[in-house]
């Protein structure tokens, strides 16, 4: 069964450096989304894209943040210089395709940890 | 700003028995989707029901069932006949039905706070 795949599982990085976290979605899916969930809490939404741009973004998605779909197949999320308190869990999720109905389901990845020290 | 609120951060449940999770949203909407996540310890998040607003027939998968109360805007998720797979995080969430790209729906999920099921032995 096709599935969302995150790369790292997790990463430990020190304060200030520039972080990518990497996702393949389902191969014929058209709809991307970042979410992510600080330890033991709800999980937030940070940015949407679909043909190349970002359709949405939240306030957590500042300059900070970016993202990107370089050839294709992957999807990254970049932190340019993380602070603390982006350490959470990273989620990265796909949906849609122009064949099916959309049903709505996002298909989330296992997410990659992130650490801030 | 539609928002989703789950007001039990953790229940229980003995092993066989029913247990019900709670929610409750606010929308302005009339056409969405309502879905019933789970994340495990494996942390991966799985779907575990989906209803459409506009289906008064409660959505049924299995041991999953929900109780769609469209004008109350609730949602609740029940469990038969218990498992102790079953323990795991559960998350309510929401996404609007709207039309934006084409017939294609790009909006965003919202989560509720998610209720944290143990199931016993």
């Amino acid at each position: 069964e096709p599935e969302v795949t995150q790369t790292p599982s997790h990463q430990v990085t020190q304060m200030g450096q520039e972080v990518i976290l990497r996702c393949v979605p389902i191969s014929n899916h058209l709809y991307f989304y970042w979410y992510r969930q600080i330890l033991g809490q709800k999980v937030e939404f940070l940015v949407s894209f679909y043909n190349n741009e970002i359709s949405e973004k939240s306030e957590i998605f500042d300059d900070q943040f970016s993202v990107e779909r370089p050839d294709g197949s992957n999807f990254t999320l970049k932190i340019r210089s993380t602070k603390l308190e982006d350490s959470a869990m990273y989620f990265c999720a796909s949906s849609a395709t122009w064949a099916s109905m959309n049903t709505g389901e996002l298909f989330f990845g296992e997410g990659s940890r992130l650490t801030v020290l | 700003a539609q928002t989703v609120t789950q007001s039990q951060p953790e229940m229980s449940v003995q092993e066989a028995e029913t247990v019900t999770l709670s929610c409750t949203y606010d929308t302005s909407e009339s056409d969405y989707y309502l879905f019933w996540y789970k994340q495990p310890p494996s942390r991966q998040m799985i779907l575990v029901i989906r209803q459409e607003a506009y289906k008064q027939q409660n959505a049924t998968e299995n041991r999953f069932s929900v109780n769609f109360q469209k004008a109350a805007k609730s949602f609740s998720l029940k469990i038969s006949d218990s498992q102790l797979g079953d323990a795991a995080m559960y998350f309510c969430a929401y996404r609007s039905a709207r039309a934006v790209q084409g017939s294609y729906n790009t909006d965003k999920l919202i989560f509720g706070t998610g209720t944290r099921l143990q199931v016993f032995p």
